[in-house]
């Protein structure tokens, strides 16, 4: 069954350095999304993309965050300068249309030091 | 601001008998609702969605029921099995274009042998 990857499963960065985050999500699939899980906290949406643009965005999606396909397959979500509490799970997701389920990456687990 | 509620952090059932999850909603604009299941270092896994002209859908041992007056859900897995044990996630969405979904605090199931 085809899946939704993401790279590397754990990153470790320092406080303000960059950091990008890597998905690969299913081959047919039109839209795409980040959220992201504090631990011991629910799964917060972050930022949702179809057709080469964001179409919806939370509020914790600030100037700090972006998010771009550099090509046909992967889908990327950059945090310009990390704080303490951008420590996290990030999952990506995707679905292929509207209003079915959106199919979840394994995370990667997010460090800020 | 909890529009997503699941109010029993966790559940123990034992094996083979019935595992009922509840989900409440306080925003009467969704209209498709999804459950998913996480197991620890993975994404969540969808089990199960249901939109808002139906009130019940069924998928082997899964069964999602859907009251949109009382804006209650709730997910019965029967018989349960030890495999079933993880954190469920309801969440929730409206027909938008960016399909937010909001998702609960989750509940941890404990199937016990």
């Amino acid at each position: 069954e085809p899946e939704v990857t993401q790279t590397p499963s754990h990153q470790v960065t320092q406080m303000g350095q960059e950091v990008i985050l890597r998905c690969v999500p299913i081959s047919n699939h039109l839209y795409f999304y980040w959220y992201r899980q504090i631990l011991g906290q629910k799964v917060e949406f972050l930022v949702s993309f179809y057709n080469n643009e964001i179409s919806e965005k939370s509020e914790i999606f600030d100037d700090q965050f972006s998010v771009e396909r550099p090509d046909g397959s992967n889908f990327t979500l950059k945090i310009r300068s990390t704080k303490l509490e951008d420590s996290a799970m990030y999952f990506c997701a995707s679905s292929d249309r509207i209003n079915s389920p959106l199919h979840f990456g394994n995370g990667t687990r997010l460090t800020v030091t | 601001d909890q529009q997503v509620k699941q109010n029993s952090p966790s559940l123990s059932v034992q094996e083979g008998r019935i595992s009922i999850l509840n989900c409440d909603y306080t925003n009467s604009m969704f209209d498709y609702f999804l459950w998913y299941k996480k197991y620890p270092a993975e994404g969540p896994t969808f089990l199960i969605s249901i939109s808002s002209i139906k009130d019940k859908n069924e998928d082997g041992r899964f069964t999602v029921f859907l009251n949109k007056s009382a804006k209650h859900l709730s997910l019965h897995i029967v018989p349960s099995q030890p495999g079933d044990s993880a954190v469920y996630f309801c969440a929730a969405s409206r027909d938008n274009y960016g399909q937010n979904f909001v998702f609960g605090p989750g509940t941890r199931l404990s199937v016990l042998p």
